[in-house]
């Protein structure tokens, strides 16, 4: 079975500042993990994932994540954020099975101060 | 291409009605999800179904049936509904493979008010 943790519940920045949501995950096997964004009163969308190969993955809207298994992390980074960056962030994780389901992680909102 | 649809958008219930959500999807996928999302909780799995006529329950299925007579549809139904169902409900779909990763789609949700 697999578990997830968000470590932070919200993360106020600047706009323009760095930004960093961490994530830690758990499993005894193999995973693919997934980044979501919610935007106020909206779905879930996926930012970006990481099946396999690089760890260092690229996502819409200039957010990237980097795979550190040793460290069980996949923390999610933008350089630069913007207003409309406001949003609600979810790390997720699912087992390569064919009858594996995602776990979410709580989430991480993120607000974007001028 | 409408992708994940639910309706739907908002209701609101008196204690002991009953109703049913329906979550549609148009991308042919075989997987299909019922998630409850409650504030500082993310998103909990009420019930899956991996393929036409198969049903599943996940981490918070009481209270709560579905049905999956169709492939593209995903009908959540509430028996007699509480105020700890109380919640906004995400339907999502996927179609499962290597390649893809278990990738899930969700709909716009469905914010329900159980007084």
């Amino acid at each position: 079975a697999q578990s997830v943790t968000q470590l932070d519940s919200q993360v106020p920045v600047f706009e323009e500042a760095p930004v960093e949501l961490r994530c830690n995950y758990s499993s005894s096997v193999s995973v693919y993990l997934f980044w979501y964004v919610q935007y106020p009163n909206q779905g879930l969308q996926l930012l970006l994932k990481y099946l396999s190969g690089s760890t260092l993955v690229k996502g819409i809207n200039g957010f990237e994540a980097e795979f550190n298994k040793s460290q069980t992390s996949f923390h999610l980074r933008k350089p630069s954020v913007h207003i409309s960056d406001t949003a609600e962030y979810f790390c997720a994780v699912s087992g390569y099975s064919s009858a594996s389901k995602i776990i979410f992680g709580s989430g991480t909102r993120l607000s974007i101060r001028p | 291409n409408a992708g994940v649809t639910q309706t739907p958008k908002f209701r609101v219930l008196k204690t002991g009605q009953s109703m049913t959500l329906l979550c549609a999807q148009d991308m042919n996928h075989e997987y299909m999800y019922w998630y409850r999302q409650d504030p500082g909780m993310g998103l909990r799995l009420i019930h899956y179904s991996v393929g036409e006529g198969t049903t599943a329950k996940g981490e918070v299925p009481d209270g709560y049936n579905v049905s999956r007579l169709k492939k593209q549809n995903f009908l959540l139904g509430l028996e007699s509904a509480a105020p700890s169902q109380t919640s906004v409900y995400f339907c999502a779909s996927s179609y499962p493979g290597t390649g893809v990763g278990y990738e899930q789609y969700f709909g716009p949700g469905t914010r329900l008010t159980v007084t």
